[in-house]
Parts: structure tokens; sequence; C-alpha cells
């Protein structure tokens, strides 16, 4: 989708590195989300944001912390990568209307 | 039990062929939300919905918050229509809260 982009698309780490993934939005959203998707299991809230300055806990919060300095950037960090974070990342955004937009999705994996 | 039910988990058809993916909630909503994903690929918003129906070229999509689902039909389905469809519901109360369908993968076979 243009107008989300997420950076990197893919990145190996191995366990304990650290790393930041961008999300990058031009349409001017409040709402940002950082989800998880593994395979099997439906996309799942990690944090999530309502504004410039503010982010809150989604459902799978552990492990990530996040920061939304600007309005069109999202950022989501691990501080100490593990196994358990492999997985596909999706950023999202909303427009008033409630409509979502998607980015492309970064794929981590964690030896 | 999972708040969003998708079914079927995975559906092949042939080219041309009718589909429909179904979607069933447990929870009050505000909307739901129709989604594509394609293989390795980003995840596109179809519809979003909070009564009747809607339409977009070959998909239509329907939901009948009595009964609490919602399907999606595909009208001479084709080969790059294979993907996997994603239901997702926002819950009343609290716009954050989305609540995600684990896909129903769909194969259209030429």
């Amino acid at each position: 989708n243009a107008g989300v982009t997420q950076t990197p698309k893919f990145r190996v780490l191995k366990t304990g590195q650290s790393m930041t993934l961008l999300c990058a939005q031009d349409m001017n959203h409040e709402y940002m989300y950082w989800y998880r998707q593994d395979p099997g299991m439906g996309l799942r809230l990690i944090h999530y944001s309502v504004g410039e300055g503010t982010t809150a806990k989604g459902e799978v919060p552990d492990g990530y912390n996040v920061s939304r300095l600007k309005k069109q950037n999202f950022l989501l960090g691990l501080e100490s990568a593990a196994p358990s974070q492999t997985s596909v990342y999706f950023c999202a955004t909303d427009k008033n209307t409630g409509e979502l937009f998607f980015g492309e999705g970064s794929r981590l994996t964690v030896l | 039990k999972n708040e969003v039910e998708q079914s079927p988990q995975n559906l092949t058809a042939q080219e041309g062929e009718f589909i429909t993916i179904n979607c069933s909630y447990s929870v009050g909503i505000s909307a739901l939300h129709w989604l594509q994903q394609h293989p390795g690929g980003g995840i596109v918003s179809l519809f979003m919905l909070s009564s009747g129906k809607k339409k977009h070229g070959r998909l239509i999509a329907t939901i009948n918050i009595q009964e609490k689902h919602s399907s999606l039909h595909i009208t001479a389905s084709h080969p790059r229509d294979s993907a996997v469809y994603i239901c997702a519901v926002r819950l009343r109360g609290g716009s954050e809260k989305l609540v995600f369908g684990k896909g129903t993968k769909l194969t259209v076979n030429p």
C-alpha cells in the first residue's frame, strides 16, 4: 500500500541483539498499530498509538517497545531479541472512518 | 473459542466458480473488515461494513448484525483471486481493538 512504508523488509538477528522497525505513513492518520502474524494464528496487536506522543499496549506487548515522536512515524523496538519473536510484522494505520491501511510487512528471523 | 471464526480454512475452486467465505463472531462490534493477503505480500483492505451489503467489482460483502455473521462472495473467480482472505472485527466501544480471524486460503485453478 502506497502511504504506509515499513523498513526493513527482512532482517535476521541473533538472540540478544536489538533492532528497530520503522513504520512511516504520509496520510496524516492519527491511529497507528503494530501487529505480528504467525502461522495458524490471526494477526495480534503488539502496541498501538492514538496520536503523536502516545502509545499503549496491545495483546502481546512483552519484549517490545514503541515510540511515536512524530505523527507520521511509529517505531517498534526489540531490545533483546528472542527466537519467539521470529514473525512477520505489519504496521497499519487507521483513517477516521475506520478504514485500514497496511504496510507490506517485515519478516524477522531470530536465530 | 475464538471471538472470530472463519470457514472454510482452505478452499480450492475452478476458474469461473462462485466463491463464498464465511465469518462468524461472538462479540459486539462497530464494524467488520474483509482483508486480502497475497502470498508473501502485504495486506489490502477490501471492505469495511457495519450493516447490509457492499459490492466492488466481482466482490460482494454482506453482514447480518443480528446473526453475527458476514460473508464474502467472489463471482466469476479467477486465478488472481488466489490469496488469504481475513475477517476482522472492530470491537464496540474501543476503536483500537481489532480481532482477526485466522484467514481462509483460497486457491483458484485455471
